[in-house]
């Protein structure tokens, strides 16, 4: 069974600094795929990045970059340049593949999160 | 293009009612997805369609939940009869490739069932 581990309840950060936030996982298959989230207060869930278990660079979308270790099994998130929007909840999901109809699927597990405060 | 759409926003009900929560896919998307997240059990997947037909139902707690997806535009998720451990904020998300796309969440139903 697929298994996301985000040992970082709570994060504190001061605005502009960069800040990592944690994620392993845990998985014999060997094509997989990582997702970042963003939940701010007001709940939406908003896609940030994606690293493919393929992917040879790491993913970088604007401030947003993955920390890819495919060995230590960890996708960390790097914000740099904090903002006082970035405040939320992050979560980090893995897609799984399930079979079904002899077909491949994917479907997200979803870590418990960490919440990040940007401190002016 | 519009997002992915849900309807209610919020609701509010009595116990041993009826709850119907809706969902408009982003249009193209043939994946459709409904999570509940709560507090102790996070984020969690119920069901999952493609092109409209139930792929994997074993998230969905119990008999009382059902869903449905009768066009390619429009799925429920109904809960009867409702009981206070249902409320959560429940989620619908569509993508054309759930294997390397990002799926798109709608807005999410904040459920309260008193």
């Amino acid at each position: 069974a697929q298994k996301i581990t985000q040992t970082q309840p709570g994060m504190f950060v001061q605005e502009k600094e960069a800040v990592t936030l944690d994620c392993t996982y845990d998985t014999s298959d060997q094509s997989y795929g990582l997702f970042w989230y963003k939940q701010p207060s007001s709940g939406e869930m908003i896609f940030l990045i994606y690293q493919g278990s393929y992917d040879e660079q790491n993913a970088t979308e604007g401030r947003y970059s993955l920390n890819f270790q495919k060995a230590r099994k960890s996708a960390n998130l790097v914000i740099s340049a904090s903002q006082l929007g970035d405040s939320a909840m992050y979560f980090c999901a893995m897609r799984d593949v399930i079979i079904a109809g002899g077909t491949s699927y994917g479907k997200l597990t979803f870590g418990q999160g960490t919440i990040l405060t940007v401190h002016p | 293009d519009a997002g992915v759409i849900q309807s209610p926003r919020h609701e509010v009900t009595e116990m041993g009612q009826e709850v119907t929560l809706r969902c408009k896919p982003i249009s193209g998307h043939d994946y459709l997805f409904w999570y509940r997240q709560t507090m102790m059990r996070g984020l969690e997947l119920l069901i999952y369609f493609n092109n409209n037909v139930p792929i994997d139902d074993s998230g969905m707690p119990e008999d009382r939940f059902s869903a449905k997806m009768p066009n390619a535009s429009f799925s429920t998720l109904k809960i009867q009869p409702s009981e206070p451990r249902d409320s959560a904020v429940y989620f619908c998300a569509s993508t054309r490739d759930p294997r390397r796309q990002p799926q798109h969440f709608g807005d999410g139903t904040r459920l309260s069932i008193l």
